[in-house]
């Protein structure tokens, strides 16, 4: 199945600095890269995703690059603010085959954004 | 926000207990899931379905149950073979067709003392 490590766990940025997280996956067969953010107590949100067909994704302040080769992502987010301050996790989805219903996030980074 | 609800928000227990967390969506989605999540911690997958009448475990399934007989709904029932149940409680659905976005309900904090 597939195994997905996200790193780094923290990510402490000052306001206005870039925040990146990676993350690898071993499933060549994954073809949907989804980014979810979760602020304290709430349920995580998809905030931005990508297929295997392109190999970077933008959305005003966050992108989101994808090396299938490699077979890592990463997701990029500049000129940060603290409400960016929450836990992000990725995740890593197969094709909609019969396997397809277990799906696997990274373990998520705390990303603290200071003043 | 809409289309998948759990409840409740807050649920206690005293320990030796079973408890049922709901898990509702009317999105028409096929798929299905329940997740544990500790302080700190990711997201683990306790069950999942993909279809009516049929689900399959997750990656800590133990001492939890769950159903599907209708495809809006999905319970999850912690037993008391669980032996740490206290967490935050997350359902999922996911459009079959469409392939990868889960939509996330608000969760359930679960305390038992």
């Amino acid at each position: 199945g597939e195994n997905v490590e996200q790193h780094p766990s923290t990510l402490s940025v000052q306001e206005g600095d870039s925040a990146v997280i990676k993350c690898t996956y071993s499933d060549s067969a994954s073809n949907y890269f989804p980014w979810y953010k979760q602020e304290l107590g709430k349920r995580p949100q998809l905030i931005i995703d990508i297929r295997s067909n392109v190999g970077e994704k933008k959305d005003q302040r966050i992108a989101v690059t994808l090396n299938k080769t490699a077979k890592h992502f990463s997701l990029h987010i500049t000129e940060t603010q603290p409400e960016d301050s929450a836990v992000y996790f990725c995740a890593a989805i197969p094709p909609a085959t019969d396997s397809w219903g277990k799906f696997q996030f990274g373990a998520g980074t705390q990303v603290v954004v200071t003043p | 926000d809409g289309g998948i609800t759990q409840s409740p928000k807050y649920l206690f227990r005293k320990e030796g207990q079973n408890v049922t967390l709901s898990c509702e969506q009317n999105l028409n989605h096929d798929a299905m899931y329940w997740y544990r999540q500790d302080p700190g911690q990711g997201l683990r997958l306790i069950y999942y379905s993909q279809i009516v009448n049929d689900f399959q475990k997750g990656d800590i399934a133990e001492g939890y149950s769950v159903s599907r007989e209708k495809k809006e709904s999905f319970p999850l029932t912690v037993t008391s073979a669980q032996k740490n149940p206290t967490a935050f409680y997350l359902c999922a659905s996911t459009p079959k067709l469409q392939g990868g976005e889960q939509y996330f309900g608000p969760g359930t904090r679960l305390t038992v003392t």
